[in-house]
């Protein structure tokens, strides 16, 4: 059956970068597309972006352009996610979750991850 | 960039009909999909492309999607179905989700 089993829980202090991971397994990695989405406390689903594990392109949210990095290890069917010069406002559980296409929906979700950014 | 609104609440006696709305420009013209949240879980997929529910899915949901204005149907709620539910969409590349509606079962 189809899992994504994603990091532990991070607490970084402002201006540092976290990185976060989410292991696919139960189908063939590189024919799904990643997505990281994120929900910061009390609030709705963000969109980070996305990436396709086939041949490591990315799509950003504008919002994360330029400090987020989305990369793949397709010998551990892992993705990860990379952001920097993290802020207090970036604390939210990151969701790890799978598209078929890459104008999608998303059909199966990570358990997700609790990143806090606090001094 | 393209905006999606849902109400914040809809309430339903158990047992009845809710319906919970998404609103967007010309949304028909869009693929619109829905997630059901529930408390500390990760959200899951309930319809998809509009009307299409994935396996495992009760055929209690259903959805529908016209003009400006997307819906998702629950009959016969149960208290089980009392969550969050968010719309999708993609637009420009990107995706885009609606702020939400917390489902109350009386």
């Amino acid at each position: 059956q189809v899992h994504l089993l994603q990091s532990g829980a991070e607490v970084k202090k402002p201006g540092a970068s976290v990185k976060v991971s989410c292991k696919a397994s139960g189908y063939t990695f590189t024919t799904y597309y990643i997505h990281w989405v994120r929900q910061a406390p009390g609030q709705g689903l963000e969109w980070v972006g996305v990436i396709n594990p086939s041949d490591g392109t990315t799509d950003y949210a504008q919002k994360f352009q330029g400090r987020v990095t989305m990369t793949r290890d397709t010998s551990t069917s892992t993705v990860y996610t990379d952001l920097s010069s993290l802020r207090s406002e970036d604390t939210a559980v990151y969701y790890c979750g799978r598209s078929a296409g890459a104008y999608s929906y998303l059909d199966y979700w990570g358990q997700g991850t609790l990143v806090t950014v606090s001094s | 960039s393209y905006e999606l609104t849902q109400p914040l609440s809809v309430s339903v006696a158990l047992g009845q009909t809710a319906r919970m709305t998404c609103g967007g420009n010309n949304i028909e013209r869009k693929n619109v999909h829905w997630y059901q949240q529930r408390p500390g879980q990760a959200p899951v997929l309930v319809i998809y492309r509009d009307t299409n529910r994935p396996s495992g899915i009760p055929e209690r949901f259903s959805g529908s999607n016209s003009g400006n204005t997307a819906t998702l149907t629950i009959s016969r709620a149960q208290a089980g179905d009392e969550a969050d539910y968010y719309c999708q969409v993609w637009d420009s590349s990107a995706v885009v989700f609606g702020g939400g509606t917390k489902l109350t079962v009386l």
